[in-house]
């Protein structure tokens, strides 16, 4: 079975600055997906971001970036220029190369940006 | 734009009665789950449905039971609902599994549920 840690319950940054929340996995698959969705304050959880394990360049989309290692199962993303509405949970997912596109989450990370 | 919508935002129910909760999905995704949230645990799969009447068991089904009668629409179900029960409760839906650039699994709102 696979598991998703993510070691950080909270985080806080100054607005305009960046930020990097960590997350780690275990796998004894060769192809899969990795994720993380953002859940704002009473708000639904949305994609911020994926991954496919078969390319070597990082995912990036707009001020969100990661840091894929695969050797190493770690899968960091960076949130460059923070913005107040960037403050939420974040959480990290894996998607092996199952039927019905089942998740594994990790714990979550609480970011507050500050102004 | 996907829209998975669940019946109530907030719910409070008396230990032991049967619990209804209701999602709905607008897009013809054949993929179908229930989550629940608890704090520092992240989202738990509680079970699935890849089909009309077909369901799986996740992570944690104890407790719980499941309905899908039609495609758009899956119904948790607490059938004597317990304190450790209280949680926050997601659905979500996706495409069948294609690993396309757009296959993932898009949420609901979530229900506040609290057992009194």
């Amino acid at each position: 079975a696979q598991t998703v840690t993510q070691s950080q319950p909270e985080m806080s940054v100054q607005e305009a600055e960046t930020v990097t929340l960590s997350c780690t996995y275990d796998t004894s698959e060769s192809n899969y997906y990795l994720f993380w969705y953002k859940q704002p304050p009473s708000r639904q959880m949305i994609l911020v971001i994926r991954q496919e394990a078969y390319k070597q360049q990082n995912a990036t989309e707009n001020r969100f970036s990661v840091n894929f290692q695969k050797a190493a199962k770690s899968f960091s993303l960076k949130i460059s220029d923070s913005q107040l509405g960037d403050t939420a949970m974040y959480f990290c997912a894996f998607m092996g190369n199952n039927a019905g596109n089942m998740l594994t989450f990790g714990g979550g990370t609480r970011l507050m940006v500050k102004p | 734009d996907v829209k998975v919508t669940q019946s109530s935002r907030y719910l409070v129910k008396r230990t032991g009665e049967k619990v209804f909760l209701e999602c709905v999905q607008d897009m013809d995704h054949e993929n179908m789950f229930w989550y629940r949230q608890d704090p520092g645990l992240g989202l738990r799969l509680i079970y699935f449905s890849y089909d009309v009447k077909m369901k799986e068991k996740g992570d944690i089904p104890e407790g719980y039971s499941v309905s899908r009668e039609k495609k758009e629409r899956f119904s948790l179900i607490l059938e004597s609902a317990s304190t450790n029960q209280t949680s926050m409760y997601l659905c979500a839906s996706s495409p069948p599994t294609a690993m396309g650039p757009t296959d993932t699994q898009y949420f609901g709102p979530g229900t506040r549920l609290t057992v009194l």
